[in-house]
């Protein structure tokens, strides 16, 4: 069964800063992979998503992702961060071939300060 | 276009009692999921159901059941509730929940339903 780890249960960034949210998976032949975004009493919102093609992944909001297949990761950036960003991120993962059945990470929540 | 709604917001029951969530999806969606996230937790996958047929079910046990209706609604069910089933019920829908179909990955998520069980 596939496993996520998102290695950093809070991260804490200045505004206008650089911002790293990490995502590793159990190793799998081929993987779909997700990163979602909670904001307090709300729904998970989809930032982006892998399928196939480019490693690099761009999503809303500014964020990014890469794939790394050989460090089985998929690491969230963005270049500059706003307060309006401080929420939970979930990365979510799911192997290729049958239904929907995504494993979720535990979350990395975000903290934004002024 | 309406969004994912869920009903109740929030719900208190005892435990032993059984509950019924209420979840729309979201207009043209076929395909419905259920989540449950416990507190400081990730969201686990309960179960899926695609044009009223269940197509996939996570590690829950049978008392956790549901139910797709022609127009794509969907109930949760769960009874003899215990201590641990407290948490928020997320309900996600989709296009396609067939395997490949890359619809099937754009899940668009209600705010959920926080279930306290004491």
């Amino acid at each position: 069964a596939q496993s996520v780890t998102q290695l950093d249960s809070q991260v804490p960034v200045f505004e206008e800063a650089p911002v790293e949210l990490r995502c590793n998976y159990s190793s799998s032949v081929s993987v779909y992979l997700f990163w979602y975004v909670q904001y307090p009493n709300q729904g998970l919102q989809l930032l982006l998503k892998y399928l196939s093609g480019s490693t690099l992944v761009k999503g809303i909001n500014g964020f990014e992702a890469e794939f790394n297949k050989s460090q089985t990761s998929f690491h969230l950036r963005k270049p500059s961060v706003h307060i309006s960003d401080t929420a939970e991120y979930f990365c979510a993962v799911k192997d290729g071939g049958g239904s929907y059945i995504p494993t979720f990470g535990r979350g990395t929540s975000l903290i934004v300060h002024p | 276009e309406t969004g994912v709604t869920q009903s109740p917001t929030h719900l208190i029951k005892t435990r032993g009692q059984q509950v019924t969530l209420r979840c729309s999806s979201q207009s043209g969606h076929n395909t419905v999921s259920w989540y449950q996230q416990a507190l400081g937790q990730g969201p686990q996958f309960i179960f899926q159901y695609y044009r009223e047929e269940e197509n996939g079910r996570g590690n829950f046990p049978p008392r956790f059941s549901g139910l797709q209706f022609p127009n794509y609604s969907s109930e949760l069910n769960v009874n003899a509730l215990e201590l641990d089933d407290s948490a928020l019920y997320l309900c996600a829908s989709s296009l396609d929940g067939l395997a490949g179909l890359p619809s099937a990955y754009e899940q668009y998520f209600g705010p959920g339903t926080r279930l306290t069980v004491t």
